[in-house]
């Protein structure tokens, strides 16, 4: 696609839910990553994937909090059991290729409350 | 640990005025670095980045920023800030492979 789209751009859970989200990178870019943003911070690293692979889930909080690429394309961030502290903004980012040198483009974002 | 420090929470310049947005950063090993901005509703955008070289970086939207080692800095400068510049910016620096770590950001306010 010509840009990082994210889905739902809102979620409103209730507190021991399930929730999914997905991340749809730009078409060809290897890289993908997820961060979480809380309200006043900046993004922090959750995880990434190259392809398929996921070599870094040293950012991700619990493991209430998993991440899957299957295909090596699109991606979902799955919190299980929500509690409130997950509240926050969680975007995802696309590069081309590995490596921290490349560039990484950012999606909308999606904003989740849990109540 | 890799930190990175925005000291200004809030900043507001007059339309037309110079703009500089402090940042600062911890890390043991050469840095890469870069600017970020985020427009509500948007996802953030590279303004600029530093791997090496000269340390007078060139960016998108007439930004520019300077590294500087000797004070741990990179400092993002405009010299005519414009109303469409109202945003929050974020500096970040490369960690490990693949990492980048944020700072909290400074929300800048452009008044006529």
């Amino acid at each position: 696609g010509a840009g990082v789209s994210q889905s739902p751009r809102y979620k409103v859970t209730k507190r021991g839910q399930d929730v999914t989200l997905r991340c749809d990178p730009i078409s060809s870019h290897a890289t993908l990553y997820w961060y979480q943003q809380a309200l006043g911070q900046g993004p922090e690293f959750l995880t990434y994937f190259n392809y398929e692979a996921q070599p870094d889930k040293s950012g991700l909080p619990s493991d209430r909090f998993s991440a899957e690429r299957p295909e090596g394309s699109i991606s979902t961030l799955t919190i299980q059991r929500t509690e409130q502290r997950d509240s926050a903004m969680y975007r995802c980012a696309s590069s081309r290729a590995a490596g921290v040198q490349e560039t990484q483009y950012f999606g909308p974002g999606t904003r989740l409350l849990v109540l | 640990a890799q930190s990175v420090t925005q000291p200004d929470i809030h900043i507001t310049v007059s339309e037309g005025a110079s703009l500089e947005l402090r940042c600062n950063y911890s890390y043991g090993a050469t840095p890469y670095l870069f600017w970020y901005v985020q427009s509500p509703g948007q996802g953030l955008q590279l303004l600029l980045k530093y791997f090496s070289g000269d340390t007078l970086v060139q960016g998108i939207k007439g930004f520019e920023a300077e590294f500087k080692r000797s004070q741990s800095s990179f400092n993002l400068r405009k010299p005519s800030v414009h109303w469409s510049d109202a945003a929050e910016y974020f500096c970040a620096v490369g960690v490990g492979s693949n990492k980048l770590v944020f700072g909290a950001g400074t929300i800048l306010r452009v008044k006529s």
